[in-house]
């Protein structure tokens, strides 16, 4: 069975940073590309970020460009995605999705950023 | 980027009756390997997202079959032949051809009458 749980969500300041990691198993993780979606609150869905199987290549939507860094660990099956400078507007539930068509997500994180 | 345009936002549908969601894309989804990468999913209340339908028309593992896909191009359709309780929720279109970005319709919700 294919699992993925994120985890690092919570309260953080205007101007912080957070870091998000997911843990996956259940399928060969460095065969996949891996991505981050989130979700605003009662808002829809945003793909954040994806990163191919073995990291040499990186994608960003425009509003986190240069402030998100996403990365990954083969060794460790595990998904990470490094947020500084983080505003109002990145509050959401951040998911972990393999792939770049998302078979499979997790539960998601919860970032709330305000002061 | 592709601009994914989904219709209607709010959909009452009778227990037992069907129900279409329309999904259009601002260009053709077909992408230079012949394949059309526009995926469907379903997201209940409280839970995450599940992928319905990929490449158009092909149901994921265990998806029920009163799901399905269809279109080209850059109009696309989901259909539930006929609705049951636990397909209330949100529905969102996915276009995954031309990236980056990956961009997602703005959801219909499903919802029993």
């Amino acid at each position: 069975e294919v699992q993925l749980v994120e985890s690092g969500g919570g309260l953080v300041q205007p101007g912080g940073s957070l870091r998000l990691s997911c843990v996956a198993s259940g399928f060969t993780f460095s065969t996949y590309w891996m991505s981050w979606v989130r979700q605003a609150p009662g808002k829809g869905l945003e793909w954040v970020a994806t990163i191919k199987q073995d990291g040499s290549e990186e994608s960003y939507v425009d509003s986190v460009k240069g402030r998100f860094t996403i990365s990954r660990d083969n060794a460790k099956n595990s998904l990470s995605l490094q947020m500084n400078s983080l505003r109002g507007e990145d509050t959401a539930v951040y998911y972990c999705a393999s792939g770049r068509r998302f078979p499979n997500w997790g539960q998601g994180t919860l970032v709330t950023v305000s002061s | 980027d592709v601009v994914m345009t989904q219709s209607p936002l709010s959909l009452p549908v009778t227990l037992g009756q069907p129900a279409s969601i329309s999904c259009r894309s601002s260009q053709s989804l077909v992408h230079s390997d012949g394949n059309t990468y526009l995926n469907w999913f379903q997201q209940r209340p409280g839970q995450s997202p599940r992928r319905l339908i990929y490449k158009v028309s092909n149901r994921d593992s265990g998806v029920p079959d009163r799901f399905s896909g269809s279109g080209s191009g850059t109009d696309f359709t989901l259909k539930i032949s006929r609705v049951e309780a636990e397909d209330v929720g949100v529905y969102y279109c996915m276009q995954g051809t031309h990236w980056p970005p990956l961009t997602f319709g703005g959801g219909t919700k499903v919802e029993i009458k």
